[in-house]
């Protein structure tokens, strides 16, 4: 089965802290993206993490791919206001020839002053 | 350089009705996904297609239906509304094996 799980779901936390949110999927792939959503919005692609060991820094934002382990990051370092969003983990998997992508349950980020 | 447009962006169904929900891409891609987004979780995939003429069932295939009869569109069918198809609709393109893929704005539709 097909499966992304990402933790927290709901991350309340103070503006300058620094936090983590955590991606797992249930079968080997090599291509993770991040994205953002806003209330209302569509999805802002925000990182595409394409190999073992893949690191992207954005900001205050930085993403992770350890494809042995399954398991992408997403780290917030000294959070802004302006960063609360639901962040949402997806993986492509190739089943069949077919590539689909599959994304995780969303984690809703709220950063308060 | 419209990307992936959806039509409607909203809109609101008796139950039983039935509607077909939009979506054209202009990238030339060879893949097309819908998904739908219930309140407060995550994107669930309802078919995709990997060419025109060629599609497939995702994780929630159930009362919908799908065509691809050129590269551009790739429309949703609702047959019989119902209270649980209340959603947001997206629709996304893809290349196989390319680095991205493209959303468009989403359809918010109620069934009531």
């Amino acid at each position: 089965e097909l499966k992304v799980e990402q933790n927290p779901l709901f991350l309340s936390m103070q503006e300058g802290k620094n936090y983590t949110i955590y991606c797992n999927y249930s079968t080997t792939s090599d291509r993770l993206y991040w994205y953002r959503q806003d209330p209302g919005k569509s999805l802002e692609s925000l990182f595409v993490l394409l190999s073992n060991g893949a690191v992207k820094q954005e900001g205050r934002l930085m993403a992770s791919l350890d494809t042995k382990a399954r398991l992408s990051t997403l780290h917030i370092t000294a959070a802004v206001h302006d960063l609360s969003a639901t962040y949402f983990c997806a993986v492509d998997f190739i089943i069949q020839g077919a590539q689909k992508l599959v994304f995780g349950q969303g984690t809703r980020l709220t950063i308060n002053p | 350089n419209a990307g992936v447009t959806q039509t409607p962006k909203f809109r609101i169904l008796k139950i039983g009705q039935s509607m077909t929900l939009q979506c054209t891409q202009d990238m030339n891609h060879n893949y097309m996904y819908w998904y739908r987004q219930d309140p407060g979780m995550g994107l669930k995939l309802i078919y995709y297609s990997v060419g025109a003429g060629i599609t497939d069932k995702g994780e929630v295939p159930n009362g919908y239906n799908v065509s691809r009869s050129t590269t551009e569109d790739f429309p949703l069918r609702l047959e019989l509304a119902a209270p649980s198809q209340t959603s947001v609709y997206f629709c996304a393109s893809s290349f196989f094996g390319s680095r991205g893929y493209t959303f468009g704005s989403g359809t918010r539709l109620t069934v009531v």
